[in-house]
């Protein structure tokens, strides 16, 4: 069974829409962390954000926003205002005892 | 110099071939990761080396042979490779890694893109 699903698999906007990234983990554990990593088409993943599963709070960074619900097991990311330098693959990822990475979703932001 | 190089970016290889993937970290980490992304799959982790020592290897078939020499470099040999092996490997790095345990970030290569013909 899948522990992070990403059940969107790609997403297309027009620059300057706001888009929300889906993220849904699986854990038995009450310590954990969850992470957000971005893919561009140079092939790196780029950190984004470690969250605590002890950390509800929501964070802002810049245009990126991450709403984390301990109740319904969800971490989803926002992107305001997307611009194309944005268009990538981003992945959705959960350490408990052992990293997992969801599927990824495509978004791509049109000019 | 970026944290994480990997070197080739590109490679080509019929099944018969022997080669060998490199990655070098400069970031000082003590953990290394070997990840293996298909199309439309979700990264999966072959092998992580901690202090230099194998920690996981998850059920990769044995024409993968990685090797850590020390802790900055990470090799992944190949040899008769299956059409489906085709994929992006990629490396990555990390401090105060283990299989269990570990809260920091990865940081990741650009990867080498392998194509078995």
């Amino acid at each position: 069974a899948q522990k992070v699903t990403q059940a969107q698999t790609e997403i297309s906007v027009v620059e300057k829409e706001d888009v929300t990234l889906d993220c849904v983990y699986e854990t038995r554990d009450t310590t954990y962390y969850l992470f957000w990593y971005k893919q561009p088409p140079s092939g790196e993943l780029v950190f984004l954000i470690r969250r605590n599963s002890f950390d509800e709070q929501n964070e802002i960074s810049g245009r990126y926003s991450w709403n984390f619900q301990k109740s319904t097991s969800s971490f989803n990311f926002t992107i305001t205002a997307s611009q194309v330098v944005d268009s990538a693959v981003y992945f959705c990822a959960l350490n408990d005892y052992k990293l997992s990475f969801g599927a990824g979703t495509t978004v791509t932001v049109r000019a | 110099e970026t944290g994480v190089t990997q070197t080739p970016r590109h490679l080509v290889m019929g099944m018969t071939n022997k080669k060998s993937l490199k990655c070098e970290q400069h970031l000082g980490h003590n953990a290394m990761y070997w990840y293996k992304q298909s199309a439309k799959k979700p990264l999966e982790l072959m092998f992580v080396y901690s202090l230099e020592e194998r920690v996981e290897n998850n059920s990769v078939p044995s024409r993968f042979s990685p090797e850590c020499p020390n802790s900055s470099h990470l090799f992944l040999h190949l040899h008769t490779l299956q059409p489906e092996d085709s994929a992006l490997y990629l490396c990555a790095s990390s401090q105060d890694g283990s299989s269990g345990g570990f809260t920091g970030e990865l940081f990741f290569g650009e990867g080498s893109r392998l194509t078995v013909l």
